[in-house]
């Protein structure tokens, strides 16, 4: 089955700085990728998603890069705020299963 | 739409005890999935259903659960009996799922319910 590495498992910036989270993961057949955010005492929310026939997509202040040869894929915040404190999760899935398979989350916390 | 819904959001229990968790996913949605979040373990799928039928149950941690879809707004998950390491926050999400597409797969979680087994 799929694995997903992510790391690192806490990240602490300034308020301003960049973020990056980077991901792994064994399946070369998963070919669908989101992002959630989990806030504290908070259900998962889908904040960004990248599929295979796609290398990168931004929205706003969140980027998602996507690697298939290496089998990896990023979460980039710029210009972190407060509120960006969270746990953000990432995920694989392959068209045929329909099922995620869950890093292990990166805690982020952005200093003001 | 009042998204997915759980219930209850709390709940406190004896081990032994018997414990039954309720989902009622996003109307028009046909895949439904029940997550345990742990700090140890993390986010963790412990059943898959499409269509109300059981696709994957293979993170179901052993014969004390079961989960149960009797129909396409309504599921339930039960722990008979309880044990103090059931202990964690479950969550149920649903999604509009086509095979063969990318339509969306987003899935959309409940709020959870907090289960102390102690």
């Amino acid at each position: 089955g799929e694995n997903v590495e992510q790391h690192p498992s806490t990240l602490s910036v300034q308020e301003g700085d960049s973020a990056v989270i980077k991901c792994t993961y064994s399946d070369s057949a998963s070919n669908y990728f989101p992002w959630y955010k989990q806030e504290l005492g908070k259900r998962p929310q889908l904040i960004i998603d990248i599929r295979s026939n796609v290398g990168e997509k931004k929205d706003q202040r969140i980027a998602v890069t996507l690697n298939k040869t290496a089998k990896h894929f990023s979460l980039h915040i710029t210009e972190t705020q407060p509120e960006d404190s969270a746990v953000y999760f990432c995920a694989a899935c392959y068209n045929a299963g329909n099922m995620l398979t869950f890093g292990g989350g990166t805690r982020l916390m952005v200093k003001p | 739409d009042a998204g997915v819904i759980q219930s209850p959001r709390h709940e406190v229990t004896e081990m032994g005890q018997e414990v039954t968790l309720r989902c009622k996913p996003i109307s028009g949605h046909n895949s439904l999935f029940w997550y345990r979040q742990t700090m140890m373990r993390g986010l963790e799928l412990l059943i898959y259903f499409n269509n109300n039928v059981p696709i994957d149950d293979s993170g179901m941690p052993e014969d004390r659960f079961s989960a149960k879809m009797p129909n396409a707004s309504f599921s339930t998950l039960k722990i008979q009996p309880s044990e103090p390491r059931d202990s964690a926050v479950y969550f149920c999400a649903s999604s509009s799922f086509q095979a063969g597409t990318f339509s969306s797969y987003e899935q959309y979680f409940g709020p959870g319910t907090r289960l102390t087994v102690t």
